[in-house]
This record gives structure tokens, C-alpha cells and sequence, in this order.
């Protein structure tokens, strides 16, 4: 009964690929956010959806592409991978009502 | 300035003491404040959000509110080594956007 489940866990790829990262919350939630956490920890907001709509869209390079096909659900599709993508990426999830967001487990993305 | 500062540490307090963690920051409109634990390798976890002034108390935790000054504490009593994690500090001016700070490492010794 996972609330905030993101796939794959673990991704190790080389620079100029692409890739993609899946997230799901069955929380009930209508608004869902990826993160991105540094080496630094640093965690930083990329994007926010709420009820599939496109709301947060932080200086982000545009090889970066969210998709949101229904407000359970919320993808990130990467571009022509680099070595500064490594990071921890993170879905949240939280009510548009609320600003307490709740994580999912993360994706470790690691660009060689 | 950053926009939400915390003192990175670690810090390290023994078993049954009280914990402080502190942070700052510089929107004056923020309305929300939200503190998080993240275990190593592991996601934040929500554990205490405030919305006023004063004091809130949750268990063990209480987080502290001063908008005048600009910070937001969180307290915990009878720290345990299961404590131990980095602690985010995290805040909104309403709306969904929360803005973190870096985080603080606490080490609750035996």
C-alpha cells in the first residue's frame, strides 16, 4: 500500500541518452511535483501538476519533460542526458488545498 | 542570501537530550513551514508543519514560529539515536512551491 511509488529505483545510463522515470500516488491527491536533490542534498523543485495541468515550471533545461496523463500519475522523460543530471529525483505528492508534500522513495540517476 | 538557511553541522547532542535545529528565512510573505527528516539515502519525510506564531507540539517535536524574526525551530525532546538524520526546513508563501533549506545533520550520541 504504497503511497508514493516511483520506478525504476536505480538508473545508471550514458551521457545523450534518454530516459524516463515513472511516478504513482494513490494518496488521492490532485497536485504531484518532481525534485531534484544534488550531491549537495540541495532538494529544489523542477515541476509541479495539479489535475494534469502544468502549474510550476522552474528554470529547468527544456530536455526535461514532465507529463502528467492523469492526476494519479506523473512522468519525467529526460533528453540527451549529461553528466550534471546525476542526482537523486524525487515525486511528491500533496492536495492543491495543502502544501505538505509527501515523497516518493526517489531515483538515483546516474549519468556516465 | 539564500532564501532559507539552516546550519549544515552536524550536530551532535547525547542520547535524552534536547535537540535544536534552527532556520531562517528571507520571504516575508511565507506563510507555511513545513520541517522534514531524510534519513540517509532515504526521502524526506513530513514531521511537523506550522502555520502561526507560538509553539506546536507533536510528541517529542515541537516546532517554533516567529514571523517578526523570521525563523521557525523545531525541538526535540529525549533525542534518541533513531533521531539521528538531516533535517530540512522547508517553506512556502503559499501556494504549492515549497523553497528547502540545505538541511541540518544531527548525530544524537550514546
Amino acid at each position: 500500500d504504497t503511497a508514493v511509488s516511483q520506478t525504476p529505483k536505480y538508473l545508471v545510463t550514458q551521457m545523450g541518452n534518454d530516459k524516463s522515470i515513472k511516478c504513482e500516488q494513490n494518496l488521492g491527491h490532485d497536485t504531484m511535483y518532481w525534485y531534484k536533490q544534488d550531491s549537495k542534498k540541495f532538494l529544489k523543485i523542477m515541476f509541479s501538476y495539479n489535475n494534469k495541468e502544468l502549474i510550476i515550471n522552474e528554470t529547468v533545461p527544456n530536455r526535461f519533460s514532465p507529463k502528467s496523463p492523469d492526476k494519479a500519475h506523473l512522468n519525467l522523460h529526460i533528453n540527451s542526458l549529461e553528466l550534471g543530471d546525476s542526482a537523486v529525483y524525487f515525486c511528491a505528492s500533496s492536495q492543491w488545498s495543502s502544501s505538505e508534500q509527501y515523497f516518493g522513495p526517489g531515483t538515483r540517476l546516474t549519468v556516465t | 542570501q539564500k532564501e532559507v538557511e539552516q546550519n549544515s553541522g552536524p550536530l551532535s547532542v547525547p542520547e535524552g537530550a534536547i535537540a535544536s535545529l534552527n532556520c531562517t528565512y528571507s520571504d516575508r510573505v511565507s506563510q507555511s513551514f513545513f520541517w522534514y527528516r531524510q534519513y540517509s539515502g532515504k526521502s524526506p519525510e513530513l514531521i511537523m508543519s506550522i502555520y502561526s506564531n507560538g509553539d506546536k507540539e507533536d510528541g517529542r517535536f515541537t516546532a517554533q514560529l516567529n514571523k517578526a524574526s523570521q525563523y521557525v525551530s523545531l525541538l526535540i525532546r529525549d533525542s534518541q539515536p533513531s533521531d539521528s538524520a538531516t533535517y530540512l526546513c522547508a517553506v512556502t508563501p503559499g501556494g504549492n512551491k515549497l523553497t528547502f533549506g540545505t538541511g541540518t545533520q544531527l548525530k544524537v550520541e550514546l
